[in-house]
């Protein structure tokens, strides 16, 4: 049972523009959210992370929305970059429990 | 180099076989996580230890087992293999049991 959900698997963004990627939740007990960042032949490393108590949070070119109402996350990255070209995965953890519920990813391409 | 390792970083192997895979932690870290992404899936999480100790359990088979050692490093060991189980399989670490995930690159496990 996917408990996190990203429900595009590909995003196509010219360089300089936003790139809005979106994530869905279903557990209601969530309550700290993630976005991990992949490329090929690596890990996943962190980027970005909001609590529930918050609505936004933003780290230089990275802001990460929290809807809670509707269960729903989403991470903007303006400018986009070519170096921003990977695989965004969307996280989400209950309180005390340290374990990650992943969505599927999606991958993002910067085009020149 | 994200400071946890795995390996080895690629695996081909037969059905009805047993591998196992090791990870060791960054310096100071005491948490462990595994988790299993295969085809077009998010990272699904496996088996959680700290400080030596089982700590949570996820969607682990009953074939597939893990330990930490004194050392604290992890190995996780799969047996019985199946088609199926050919994916790439990350470890993590953390200081403690909180959200600060590193991941290794990963082991790439192919039964063929």
């Amino acid at each position: 049972d996917q408990q996190v959900k990203q429900n595009s698997p590909s995003l196509s963004v010219q360089e300089g523009r936003i790139s809005i990627l979106n994530c869905d939740y279903t557990n209601s007990m969530f309550d700290y959210f993630l976005w991990y960042k992949k490329y090929p032949a690596e890990g996943p490393t962190f980027l970005i992370s909001i609590s529930s108590i918050k609505d936004k949070n933003e780290d230089g070119r990275f802001t990460v929305f929290l809807n809670k109402s509707a269960k729903h996350l989403s991470l903007h990255i303006v400018p986009s970059q070519p170096g921003d070209s990977a695989v965004y995965f969307c996280a989400a953890s209950a309180r005390n429990d340290y374990k990650l519920s992943f969505g599927a990813g999606t991958t993002v391409t910067v085009r020149a | 180099d994200s400071g946890v390792t795995q390996t080895p970083k690629h695996l081909i192997t037969a059905t009805g076989q047993r591998v196992t895979l090791r990870c060791s932690p960054r310096s100071g870290d005491l948490s462990v996580y595994w988790y299993q992404q295969s085809l077009d899936q998010g990272l699904q999480f496996l088996i959680q230890y700290y400080n030596g100790e089982e700590r949570a359990k996820g969607n682990i088979l009953e074939r597939f087992s893990a330990q930490q050692f004194p050392d604290l490093h992890s190995e996780l060991n799969l047996s019985s293999l199946e088609l199926g189980d050919s994916a790439l399989y990350f470890c993590a670490s953390s200081a403690a049991q909180g959200y600060g995930y590193t991941f290794g690159s990963g082991t790439r496990l192919t039964v063929v």
